[in-house]
């Protein structure tokens, strides 16, 4: 079973307001993925880091999303201003190192926005 | 450009039986890894089995085995004596090795529904 915690495991959010969501890593892994997942179970990467550095975001991410992963403490994805296209599904992933090691998830945030 | 492609959007197949979903995948690497996954109805992803492109020998764990045709880019899934608990989507996922940050190219998917 996966130890990625995530949390709050719902959330709903009006309109621009902000929305913000957290995971623990599992333990031992420097690498943390948050990904979007749509209706349509479509995988939108978002951010990844290795330790406390970003590796790699994408544009969304730099506009609206902001995310760390502080060290000591969970790693956070926020939502400045919630758009109703930001309803989905958040997970957030964890691993070592590595090309070939595998990704465990948490059971995900998922929030809705009205 | 890297691209993985699952066609088959949903399969459903009677309990005990063997199943294969299909994925192709589209890299310029000459190293990468092959990952699926499995997503419950409760939204939990679930690691499964990953093929490494330099082994020759299909993959295999409990009674999930991978179809490895490197030639044609393609990585099947077969889950034998399948089980009412095996309904899920499944994922397949790819990595390059030369990505130092560690992307998952992403399948849209197949649905599996397991009948009594």
């Amino acid at each position: 079973n996966s130890k990625v915690i995530q949390t709050p495991r719902y959330l709903v959010k009006g309109q621009g307001q902000k929305a913000k969501m957290r995971c623990i890593p599992e333990k031992g892994h420097p690498v943390v993925f948050w990904y979007q997942q749509n209706k349509n179970n479509e995988f939108k990467f978002l951010i990844n880091f290795q330790n406390q550095e970003v590796l790699q975001q994408i544009d969304m991410t730099e506009k609206r999303f902001s995310a760390e992963c502080p060290s000591n403490s969970p790693c956070s994805l926020e939502i400045q201003s919630s758009e109703a296209g930001d309803s989905a599904l958040y997970l957030c992933a964890s691993s070592l190192p590595g090309q070939n090691t595998e990704v465990f998830f948490g059971k995900g945030t998922r929030l809705t926005v009205v | 450009a890297q691209k993985v492609t699952q066609t088959q959007t949903s399969i459903s197949v009677m309990e005990k039986t063997t199943v294969t979903m299909d994925c192709v995948y589209e890299t310029q690497d000459s190293s990468y890894f092959l990952f699926w996954y499995k997503q419950t109805a409760s939204g939990e992803i679930v690691f499964l089995i990953r093929q490494d492109s330099y082994k020759k020998e299909n993959a295999t764990v409990g009674h999930y085995s991978l179809n490895f045709q490197k030639p044609k880019s393609s990585i099947g899934l077969i889950i034998t004596a399948t089980q009412i608990e095996d309904s899920a989507v499944y994922f397949c996922a790819m990595r390059e090795g030369g990505d130092s940050n560690y992307q998952l190219i992403w399948g849209s998917g197949t649905k599996l529904i397991i009948k009594p």
